[in-house]
């Protein structure tokens, strides 16, 4: 059984890029959250996939936005990046949909970006 | 705003002893909450969840204590371990159907052998 993992580990970018991190899902696993965690901070709620479908979101802009794809894996895009974006961006994956899922959810160890 | 505070940033206990982890929470919907455990260059790894509908809830060397009327939360590791070392978040979630989480800051524990 594999874990979540997430691509690229670190990545730098300059403010008013685009960028597109990656995450696949835990073997058997149909949804994805993403939350991102600035320094010294807990992670944040960015947003949630099922099916394919985006199924919440927290207080960030429309310039983030996801993807899941058929086999469960995701990506997160952030358009015109900002200096305050520079944070760690963590997957989870889980089952069973928009569930009390925070205990099982699986981590991926994040990408980290730095926007300069 | 923050919901969900974990006030000590960080907290050194002797191998052996009891660690006393601590969290507040604001909002009063939030029913449901959980710790857990981060090692450097790794994710988060779930530890142990309580319902508001408990008080207590043990899991081996991990118990969480849940003080409704406080909004108060705390995880006691008995005993605690060189391995125990890490960041642990407090998180807490509301019986909505967006069921994302909400997380403290998080408190470095550093266990001394």
């Amino acid at each position: 059984e594999t874990g979540v993992t997430q691509s690229p580990t670190h990545l730098i970018k300059t403010r008013g890029q685009q960028v597109t991190l990656r995450c696949s899902s835990q073997s058997g696993h149909n949804t994805v959250s993403w939350y991102q965690q600035a320094l010294g901070q807990g992670p944040q709620f960015i947003f949630q996939y099922y099916r394919e479908e985006e199924n919440g979101r927290g207080n960030f802009p429309p310039r983030f936005s996801g993807l899941q794809f058929p086999n469960y894996s995701s990506e997160l895009n952030v358009n015109a990046l900002e200096l305050d974006d520079s944070a760690l961006y963590l997957c989870a994956s889980s089952l069973g949909g928009p569930t009390r899922t925070g205990s099982g959810y699986t981590f991926g160890s994040g990408t980290r970006l730095t926007v300069v | 705003d923050q919901q969900v505070k974990q006030n000590s940033p960080s907290l050194s206990v002797q191998e052996g002893r009891i660690s006393i982890l601590n969290c507040d929470y604001t909002n009063s919907m939030f029913d449901y909450f959980l710790w857990y455990k981060k090692y450097p260059a790794e994710g988060p790894t779930f530890l142990i969840s309580i319902s508001s509908i408990k008080d207590k809830n043990e899991d081996g060397r991990f118990t969480v204590f849940l003080n409704k009327s406080a909004k108060h939360l705390s995880l006691h590791i008995v005993p605690s371990q060189p391995g125990d070392s890490a960041v642990y978040f407090c998180a807490a979630s509301q019986d909505t159907g967006r069921r994302a989480l909400t997380f403290g800051s998080g408190t470095r524990l550093q266990v001394q052998p």
